[in-house]
C-alpha cells in the first residue's frame, strides 16, 4: 500500500508564502492525493484533491491563497499571503481500491 | 452540504466493545460512495479504520480488521462502527467522514473515546 511522507514542521512569516510537501512512496508516484487542514482543537477540513499532473480541485469555500502542484512523486500545497488562521496541521491523504492512507502531518507555524 | 455527527459512549472499559454512530444530514447516505471512520491519537496521527460503500461492501485497515465492523442503516441515514477487545491503545478521537469521489471531503466534528477501567 502507498506511504505518504511529510516534514514534521514548517514555519513562515505573516504575509509570506510557504510550500508544504507530501511525498508518495516508490511505485505510487502517479497517485492522486488530497490535502486537509486541521486547526487547533478542530476537526480536519478538506482543502483540495491534487493529481499527479498538477491539476487540483478545491473544496467549497477554500480561499484562492491555497494552491496545489505536483512534481514526480511530490505533491505540494502552497499557501500565499499567510494569515495567523493558517497556523495548523496539514495532512495529505491518498487511497486505492481497498485502503486509505494519511501522511504524518506538517505543523505550520506562522511567525 | 452534508453534515456528519458522531455519537456514542465517551468511556469504554478495557476488553469491551467501542460502538459509535454517525448521523448524516443534508443529504442521503445512498447518494455518496464511501462512508469512513478515521481516528486520531498523538501516537498514531490520523489512522484510517475502514469504510463502507453505499452498496454495503466494506474495507478495513488490516491492522484492525479482526476487531472492526462497519455497518450502514439507510432507513436512519446513519452508519456505525464497532471495535471489539479494546485496550488503552484504542483511546483516540474518532471521526466519521464521507468520500464522494476519492478523498475524504467531509468530516464529522469528532468524538473522544477513552478506554479505561
Amino acid at each position: 500500500q502507498p506511504v505518504l511522507t511529510q516534514s514534521s514542521s514548517a514555519s513562515a512569516s505573516l504575509g509570506s508564502s510557504v510550500k508544504l510537501t507530501c511525498t508518495l512512496s516508490s511505485g505510487h508516484s502517479t497517485y492522486i492525493i488530497a490535502w486537509h487542514q486541521q486547526q487547533p482543537g478542530k476537526a480536519p477540513r478538506y482543502l483540495m484533491k491534487l493529481e499527479g499532473g498538477g491539476t487540483y480541485n478545491k473544496g467549497s469555500g477554500i480561499p484562492d491563497r491555497f494552491l496545489g502542484s505536483s512534481s514526480g512523486a511530490d505533491r505540494y500545497l502552497t499557501i500565499s499571503n499567510l494569515q495567523f488562521e493558517d497556523e495548523a496541521d496539514y495532512y495529505c491523504e491518498t487511497w486505492d481500491s481497498n485502503t486509505r492512507v494519511f501522511g504524518g502531518g506538517t505543523k505550520l507555524t506562522v511567525l | 452540504q452534508v453534515q456528519l455527527q458522531e455519537s456514542g459512549p465517551g468511556l469504554v472499559k478495557p476488553s469491551g466493545t467501542l460502538s459509535l454512530t454517525c448521523a448524516v444530514s443534508g443529504g442521503s447516505i445512498s447518494s455518496s460512495r464511501w462512508w469512513s471512520w478515521v481516528r486520531q491519537s498523538p501516537e498514531r496521527g490520523l489512522e484510517w479504520i475502514g469504510e463502507i460503500l453505499q452498496s454495503g461492501s466494506t474495507s478495513y485497515n488490516p491492522s484492525l480488521k479482526s476487531r472492526v465492523s462497519i455497518s450502514l442503516d439507510k432507513s436512519k441515514n446513519q452508519f456505525s462502527l464497532k471495535l471489539t477487545s479494546v485496550t488503552a491503545a484504542d483511546t483516540a478521537v474518532y471521526y466519521c467522514a464521507r468520500s464522494a469521489s476519492g478523498p475524504v471531503d467531509s468530516w464529522g466534528q469528532g468524538t473522544l473515546v477513552t478506554v479505561s477501567s
